[in-house]
C-alpha cells in the first residue's frame, strides 16, 4: 500500500498542553504537507516542509522532516479546543499525485 | 465566497442508480482533483485533471467518468451506483506552481441504499 501513516491514531489532551503527530510516507518525496479536516468538512492545507528542509513554523505548529527515516511529525503548541480535528500529512513526489496518510484524530479538551 | 464548492452536500440513493456530483473552483486554479474518503477516512485520489485534461487516473472502476467542461468545473458521475461507493467524495484544486497546496471542497457524502 502507498498510504502513509500517522502516528497515534487517536490523541486526547488538556487544552493549553501540546500535541505531537507522528507521520511515516513510502517514497521519495519532493515535499511533505499537513492538513488539517474538521469534521464533516474538507481538508485545510497548514504547512509545507520541503525535502530541503528539516523543520518550519508557523504559528503554534511546528514540522520536523527526517528523509532518511521518511518520517515528519506536526508539533502544535498550547493546544486550544479550536485544534481538535483530524490531521493527515501528504506526500507527493513531484506530480499531481498526492499520498494522504491515514489521519491523527486530535480532541483538545477544554 | 466559497473557493471550492460541491454539489450536493448530501446524497442518497438506491442501488443501480446514476447520480453526478459537481464541483466548482473560483480560485483561477488550472488542476482539479476528485478523491474519495471512506468510513476509515482514508483519503484516496480517483482523478485529475490539468486544463480539462485528465492527468491522473487511479484504479477507479469505470463506472466513475469524470467530466471538466473547463477549468473551473470538474464534475464525476458515477454509473449503477454499488453500497460500496458510500463515502464522502472530496473535490480539490491547485494552482499551476503552487500545484502542491490543494484547496478542498466541503465534501459530498454519498449513501448508497
Amino acid at each position: 500500500s502507498q498510504q502513509g501513516e500517522e502516528d497515534p491514531q487517536a490523541l486526547s489532551i488538556q487544552e493549553g498542553e501540546n500535541a505531537t503527530m507522528n507521520c511515516s510516507y513510502k517514497t521519495s518525496i519532493n515535499n511533505l504537507q499537513w492538513y488539517r479536516q474538521n469534521s464533516g468538512r474538507g481538508l485545510v492545507h497548514l504547512i509545507l516542509i520541503r525535502s530541503n528542509e528539516r523543520e518550519k513554523h508557523s504559528g503554534r505548529l511546528r514540522v520536523t522532516l527526517d528523509t532518511s527515516k521518511k518520517s515528519s511529525s506536526l508539533l502544535i503548541t498550547a493546544s486550544r479546543a479550536a485544534d481538535t480535528a483530524s490531521y493527515f500529512c501528504a506526500d507527493t513526489s513531484g506530480t499531481y499525485k498526492y499520498i494522504f496518510g491515514t489521519g491523527t484524530r486530535l480532541k483538545v479538551l477544554a | 465566497d466559497t473557493a471550492v464548492s460541491q454539489t450536493p452536500k448530501y446524497l442518497v440513493t438506491q442501488m443501480g442508480n446514476d447520480k453526478s456530483i459537481k464541483c466548482e473552483q473560483n480560485l483561477g486554479h488550472d488542476t482539479m482533483y476528485w478523491y474519495k474518503q471512506d468510513s476509515k477516512k482514508f483519503l484516496k485520489i480517483m482523478f485529475s485533471y490539468n486544463n480539462k485534461e485528465l492527468i491522473i487516473n487511479e484504479t477507479v472502476p469505470n463506472r466513475f467518468s469524470p467530466k471538466s467542461p473547463d477549468k473551473a468545473h470538474l464534475n464525476l458521475h458515477i454509473n449503477s451506483l454499488e453500497l460500496g461507493d458510500s463515502a464522502v467524495y472530496f473535490c480539490a484544486s491547485s494552482r499551476q506552481g503552487e500545484r502542491n497546496i490543494q484547496y478542498f471542497g466541503a465534501g459530498t457524502r454519498l449513501s448508497v441504499l
